[in-house]
């Protein structure tokens, strides 16, 4: 079965720091472009980061540059995303797909607040 | 960043009944590979987003044929030949042309 599973999601408070996992299951990985997408509760879809099938090339949304990174290991089929700095406004679900949004996880909640 | 606007925001729909959604970007979508990177998705109501459609007309695995794209340039339309329940949820256009990806606002569908 084809499946992306998100973990590390929880509360933090402003500033605090919270790395991200996604582990891939059912498709060769190392093949595929890979995204975070995040959601603000009751909001739409923001895209956060891709990186390239080798880690070689890795792009961001100018709100999280030089606080996020996001990197993968194709040999443990996973994908991260380290997030320092953490704002309120980071608030949401953060889903891990490919890059062409054909497979999705279940998203996990990342809440910022005191 | 190339603006995706999607309209209408809300559409309540009669179970049966046609709806279409329109999403037009601020700039052509056409890559320099002559592809143009724009899908549909959807989001039932509790669930991770789903793709529908994918380089404007293409429908993804699984996906009834009821649901059809189309388009170019900067003016795209999903199209919902007969509404039934289960299409119930926001449904989002994405441009996948040039970082950084953006999104519509989503539509909301809703039945009558």
């Amino acid at each position: 079965e084809v499946q992306l599973v998100e973990s590390g999601g929880g509360l933090v408070q402003p500033g605090g720091s919270l790395r991200l996992s996604c582990a891939a299951s059912g498709f060769t990985f190392s093949s595929y472009w890979m995204s975070w997408v995040r959601q603000a509760p009751g909001k739409g879809l923001e895209w956060v980061a891709n990186i390239k099938q080798d880690g070689s090339e890795k792009y961001y949304v100018d709100s999280v540059k030089g606080r996020f990174t996001i990197s993968r290991d194709n040999a443990k089929n996973s994908l991260y995303l380290q997030m320092n700095s953490l704002r309120a406004e980071d608030t949401a679900v953060y889903y891990c797909a490919t890059h062409a949004f054909d497979i999705w996880g279940q998203g996990t909640m990342v809440t910022v607040s005191s | 960043d190339i603006v995706m606007t999607q309209t209408p925001l809300s559409s309540p729909v009669t179970l049966g009944q046609p709806a279409s959604i329109s999403c037009r970007s601020s700039q052509s979508l056409v890559h320099s590979d002559g592809n143009t990177y724009l899908s549909w998705l959807q989001q039932r109501p509790g669930q991770p987003p789903r793709l529908l459609i994918y380089k404007i007309s293409n429908r993804f695995s699984g996906v009834p044929d009821r649901f059809s794209g189309s388009g170019a340039g900067t003016d795209f339309t999903l199209k919902i030949s007969r509404v039934e329940a289960e299409d119930v949820g926001v449904y989002y256009c994405t441009q996948a042309t040039q970082f950084p990806y953006t999104f519509g606002q989503g539509t909301k569908l809703e039945i009558k």
